[in-house]
């Protein structure tokens, strides 16, 4: 059973418009999110995280929600880039000796210019 | 530059073909770790190891080995390749299991 679910494969959002994208989880021990972005032939990468302690993470044009009563998680890009289009991993961090990272499905993120 | 390498970043074999992913990272990193990913599964791990000569199953590893004479090396071995194996291979690196992972390039793998 998927501990971390994307449930929307795809997603296309206009240039310069808000991409929202959401991942859930069912876990409430984990106690840190992480997104990763990845291009064609490229390995994913960091974007950005959260820990379970707050609410909201910012950086840029990109800032992760966190709503642990609802076990949900999403990515706002604001505004959105013919660049960012990619597909995006959400993943999230148990605790004690499982502090291991359980990625989701992905969802692919494509900006229309 | 601080990165992970994998080879070969395509493979083509036959089942039972016995192969060797290498993964190499050169940050001085204590965990490193396999994935794969596979259409809507997206990334499963395979193996991981918190350091020298200490490695461990992750959620998916039957039909794999791995091992970790070095720090900086973790190669990926399939003794004998099905087609259930047909997969993306993802190898990645952190300072300690809960630091973020950094990830090499993928090794596109198939089975035929």
């Amino acid at each position: 059973d998927q501990q971390v679910k994307q449930n929307s494969p795809s997603l296309s959002v206009q240039e310069g418009r808000i991409s929202i994208l959401n991942c859930d989880y069912t876990n409430s021990m984990f106690d840190y999110f992480l997104w990763y972005k990845k291009y064609p032939a490229e390995g994913p990468t960091f974007l950005i995280s959260i820990s379970s302690i707050k609410d909201k993470n910012e950086d840029g044009r990109f800032t992760v929600f966190l709503n642990k009563s609802a076990k949900h998680l999403s990515l706002h890009i604001v505004p959105s880039q013919p660049g960012d289009s990619a597909v995006y991993f959400c993943a999230a961090r148990g605790t004690g000796s499982a502090r291991q990272l359980t990625f989701g499905s992905g969802t692919q993120l494509t900006v229309l210019p | 530059e601080a990165q992970v390498t994998q080879n070969p970043r395509y493979l083509i074999t036959v089942t039972g073909k016995k192969l060797t992913v290498t993964c190499s990272q050169n940050m001085n990193h204590e965990y490193m770790s396999w994935y794969r990913q596979d259409p809507g599964l997206g990334l499963r791990q395979i193996y991981y190891s918190m350091n020298v000569e200490v490695t461990d199953k992750g959620d998916v590893p039957e039909g794999y080995k791995v091992s970790r004479k070095e720090k900086r090396n973790f190669p990926l071995i399939l003794e004998s390749p099905s087609p259930n194996q047909t997969s993306l291979y993802f190898c990645a690196s952190s300072r300690q299991r809960w630091d973020t992972q950094y990830f090499g390039p993928g090794t596109r793998l198939t089975v035929l």
